[in-house]
């Protein structure tokens, strides 16, 4: 089993550029996340999505757009690129809950996205 | 409001010296709180939750409510424990999101 796999590893966009970014994963994990991390900050939550067909907003939403058509995958899209993008970004993935359990968040290897 | 403090952002020890690092947390009701950690060039993963009480690598961390903190601590570091360090705390509900700290980056020195 491959995970949770990221694609792009490395991008350089120029400002006003878009692009997305495929976080896949093959766990048959109900739930997705889109962090971003950046220095000082910790990790970010963006959007997420608690199964196919469904997202939400999370603490930095502005800027991104997500979708999730599939169980296994989850875009992340910049429709208009911004410096203030520059960080890296992480999927994650875990199972579905209850209020009374909590199920690990398997994480991707990184996008690593640059914005000049 | 629900958020998760780590004070230092580098922590440099060591090696064979006690290691603590620091969480503090703001949360209304029962938390639960883990702690994440990055090697370098490798993925972010799950390294201890409270509720399991485990020690995982020689880390373990205790909850404390009256102090709202999560410390993670280790008697001897080793050079292998070098990482970034995040403290977590799960948010109510049944979307497993989590609420991560500004992360602290072990340096044991040898």
């Amino acid at each position: 089993n491959a995970g949770v796999t990221q694609t792009p590893k490395f991008r350089v966009l120029k400002t006003g550029q878009s692009m997305t970014l495929l976080c896949a994963q093959d766990m048959n994990h109900e739930y997705m996340y889109w962090y971003r991390q950046d220095p000082g900050m910790g990790l970010r939550l963006i959007h997420y999505s608690v199964g196919e067909g469904t997202t939400a907003k999370g603490e930095v939403p502005d800027g991104y757009n997500v979708s999730r058509l599939k169980k296994q995958n989850f875009l992340l899209g910049l429709e208009s690129a911004a410096p203030s993008q520059t960080s890296v970004y992480f999927c994650a993935s875990s199972k579905a809950g209850t209020s009374g359990t909590y199920n690990e968040q398997f994480f991707g290897p990184g996008t690593r996205l640059t914005v000049l | 409001a629900q958020r998760v403090t780590q004070p230092e952002k580098l922590l440099s020890v060591f090696k064979g010296a006690p290691v603590e690092l620091k969480c503090n947390y703001s949360y209304s009701g029962s938390p639960e709180l883990f702690w994440y950690v990055q090697y370098s060039r490798q993925r972010l993963q799950l390294l201890l939750r409270h509720i399991s009480r485990e020690s995982i690598k020689g880390f373990t961390a205790d909850l404390n409510k009256g102090e709202t903190s999560f410390h993670l601590k280790k008697p001897f570091a080793q050079e292998e424990d070098s990482a970034m360090y995040y403290c977590a705390l799960r948010v109510k509900g049944n979307t497993g999101k989590l609420i991560f700290g500004q992360g602290t980056t072990l340096q044991v020195k040898p």
